[in-house]
């Protein structure tokens, strides 16, 4: 299976915008990535996916690299709400669509 | 609300006992995947059901077995628990072709 690998954790201002990076060199060219977050107490909550285009949704932007090994989750303003692990997934049709978690970024978020 | 409901919330049994955990997916969605979240393993994926079968297997032990009936609705039994079984299992449902799962809330299995 093809892995992620994310920074551990990260810090944010309120109100500030969020970069959160995600790096999947042995992507296969069928592997979709997805972002899920997963708040304190709650089941993990999808964010957003893409294949090879950068995506927009009401919660978060995803920007895909050209050559695909590397993505970014953009919060665009961080709330207090956000705080969360984040996790970035790929995941192969073929394979059942799974969810392969890894220990995700807990992301912080200061007032 | 993600649509998914799990029940109960909250099960404390002792070692080698038995239980059943059940979900109800989203309305409409087929597939349900079965995952176990605890401490020391983080997120993993378990089992995964669609239309009645058995679609793809992860790290289930031997000692759980999961089903999903003709109303779509699944459950997940665990049996011999041991205590490293305590975990919170969540279940996620999805309709076919569709990317995103929907999470339920979890069950939170104490084994003492």
């Amino acid at each position: 299976d093809a892995k992620t690998t994310q920074p551990n954790s990260m810090e944010s201002n309120e109100e500030e915008p969020v970069h959160l990076p995600c790096n999947h060199s042995t992507i296969s060219g069928t592997d979709y990535i997805h972002w899920y977050r997963q708040l304190p107490s709650q089941g993990p909550e999808y964010v957003i996916h893409g294949l090879t285009s950068n995506v927009n949704n009401r919660m978060a932007s995803l920007a895909i690299a050209e050559d695909r090994k590397s993505s970014t989750l953009i919060l665009h303003r961080a709330t207090l709400r956000d705080a969360a692990v984040y996790y970035c997934i790929l995941t192969n049709n073929n394979a059942g669509n799974m969810l392969t978690f890894g220990g995700g970024t807990r992301l912080m978020v200061k007032p | 609300d993600s649509g998914v409901t799990q029940t109960p919330k909250h099960l404390i049994t002792a070692t080698g006992q038995r239980v059943t955990l059940r979900c109800s997916p989203r309305s409409g969605d087929l597939s349900v995947y079965w995952y176990q979240q605890s401490l020391d393993q983080g997120l993993q994926f378990l089992i995964q059901y669609y239309n009645g079968e058995e679609r793809a297997k992860g790290n289930i032990l031997e000692r759980f077995s999961a089903q999903q009936f003709p109303d779509l609705h699944s459950e997940l039994n665990l049996s011999s628990l041991e205590l490293g079984d305590s975990a919170l299992y969540f279940c996620a449902s999805s309709s076919w072709g569709n990317n995103e799962q929907f999470f339920g809330p979890g069950t939170r299995l104490t084994v003492l």
